[in-house]
């Protein structure tokens, strides 16, 4: 079974320019979530997709952030215009709600960088 | 909101020694718990998981307990080996609020030989 996909790996951008990432989860899985994680500390998420719907985007940015997923299968989330302190990683996770326990798989991330 | 504490780290021990790595949670209903780890150069992983009270996750040697008398949900090892070293992190899913996830900021752990 092929693991969480997600691109690019790595990417510098400058402060006010636009970005934006790719997640391909695991087949069939119907919870994919966002997270970002800032060095030292834990992931945290920005955005829960329940198949299409949006489950919780509490803590997304919403004036810079935004995300889709489409089909209920792939999603991007994009960062319009970035900030210094958006240099993060962003991790994207799915999980197949197998009983009631949520275990997530997490893609590889992708290292943003804004200077 | 739901919440997640862990213990600060680091965390250096030698090899063979005893391991806990403290977790604690604020939850407003009955989560599932987990620990994930995160090896060097590679990406979060599910190391254990308990769904209800009193279950105990085990796996690679590991264990955790989920109390819910203390909101608690310790990590153990018996015997680490230099392999373990890694960061840790404890996780809670809102089962009832459709898995709604909750980190904390993670354990590094250093095992010498």
């Amino acid at each position: 079974e092929a693991g969480v996909a997600q691109s690019p790996r790595y990417k510098i951008i400058e402060k006010r320019q636009s970005v934006a990432f790719w997640c391909n989860p695991i087949s069939g899985h119907a919870t994919l979530y966002w997270y970002q994680q800032i060095l030292g500390q834990g992931p945290k998420l920005l955005i829960q997709f329940q198949n299409n719907g949006v489950v919780d985007d509490s803590q997304l940015p919403k004036d810079r952030f935004s995300a889709e997923r489409l089909k209920g299968v792939d999603s991007t989330l994009k960062i319009q215009p970035a900030k210094l302190e958006d240099s993060a990683v962003y991790l994207c996770a799915s999980s197949p709600n197998r009983g009631s326990s949520y275990e997530q798989y997490f893609g590889p991330g992708t290292r943003l960088t804004v200077t | 909101g739901d919440s997640v504490t862990q213990m600060e780290g680091p965390v250096t021990l030698s090899e063979e020694a005893f391991l806990t790595i403290n977790c604690t949670y604020t939850a407003t209903g009955y989560p599932s718990l987990f620990w994930y780890v995160q090896y060097p150069g590679e990406g979060l992983q599910l190391l254990l998981k308990a769904t209800k009270a009193d279950d105990k996750g085990s796996n690679k040697g590991f264990e955790a307990t989920y109390r819910k008398e203390t909101t608690s949900f310790h990590l153990e090892k018996g015997s680490v080996q230099v392999s373990d070293s890694a960061v840790y992190f404890c996780a809670l899913s809102d089962t009832p609020n459709a898995g709604k996830s909750t980190f904390g900021d993670g354990t590094t752990l250093t095992v010498k030989p």
